[in-house]
């Protein structure tokens, strides 16, 4: 089975600017997850989605959104892009979104912000 | 709010020695503690998960202990062999409902042969 693919995973964007990425979870799993990765602040929750619907949110200004299409597949998007905005993006998936159930991690989105 | 402290942030074994990485949380209402293994360029892999209503698991070289009491879980890996070195994330559920993680800031660890 494949695993959870994200794209693009690279992307190279300026200041003021928006990005959209896209994450494809394992066939089947009905859950996804969104995590910024940064060396400063690590790995921190930006939100959930469950059948199309935002479940939980992390602590992230609007400018993070989100969606999941009835494939299950999800995009975020950050708008008037920040340097701080730099980070690696992860997005992770799981069958049923349980909270004791385990979440498979794609490769991640490589975002640099100029 | 919600907080994983995760220790020690480096760690360097030599090749066959054990190693330990240990973690505490505060929410008392987290049930679910997964621990995860980041390579250079990749995303984190689950090695091992241990859930509140036990308090041991072992999955060949790697266990993992959960003491709810104290809120407090570690991972621990025997011989250890160079493909062990990586970042190692501890992790745990936030709340009852959903699947957020809240993370450790990782673990360095390195094998040497």
């Amino acid at each position: 089975k494949a695993g959870v693919t994200q794209t693009p995973r690279y992307l190279i964007k300026t200041r003021g600017q928006q990005v959209t990425l896209s994450c494809s979870p394992i066939s089947g799993h009905r859950s996804v997850s969104w995590y910024q990765q940064t060396p400063g602040q690590g790995l921190q929750f930006l939100f959930e989605y469950f059948s199309e619907t935002q479940r939980n949110k992390g602590n992230f200004p609007g400018r993070f959104s989100g969606r999941q299409f009835s494939n299950s597949r999800s995009e975020m998007n950050v708008s008037t892009l920040e340097l701080g905005d730099s980070a690696l993006y992860l997005c992770a998936s799981s069958l049923q979104g349980s909270n004791q159930e385990t979440q498979y991690f794609g490769p991640g989105t490589r975002l640099l912000v100029l | 709010g919600e907080n994983v402290e995760q220790h020690p942030s480096t760690l360097s074994v030599q090749e066959g020695d054990s190693a330990v990485i240990k973690c505490t949380y505060s929410d008392s209402a987290s049930n679910y503690f997964p621990w995860y293994k980041q390579e250079l360029g990749k995303g984190p892999q689950l090695i091992i998960d241990i859930r509140s209503n036990v308090g041991e698991k072992k999955d060949q070289r790697i266990a993992v202990t959960l003491n709810k009491t104290a809120k407090h879980f570690s991972l621990h890996i025997t011989e250890t062999q160079p493909e062990d070195s990586a970042v190692y994330f501890c992790a745990a559920s936030i709340g009852q409902a959903g699947t957020a993680l809240i993370f450790g800031k990782g673990t360095t660890l390195s094998v040497s042969s």
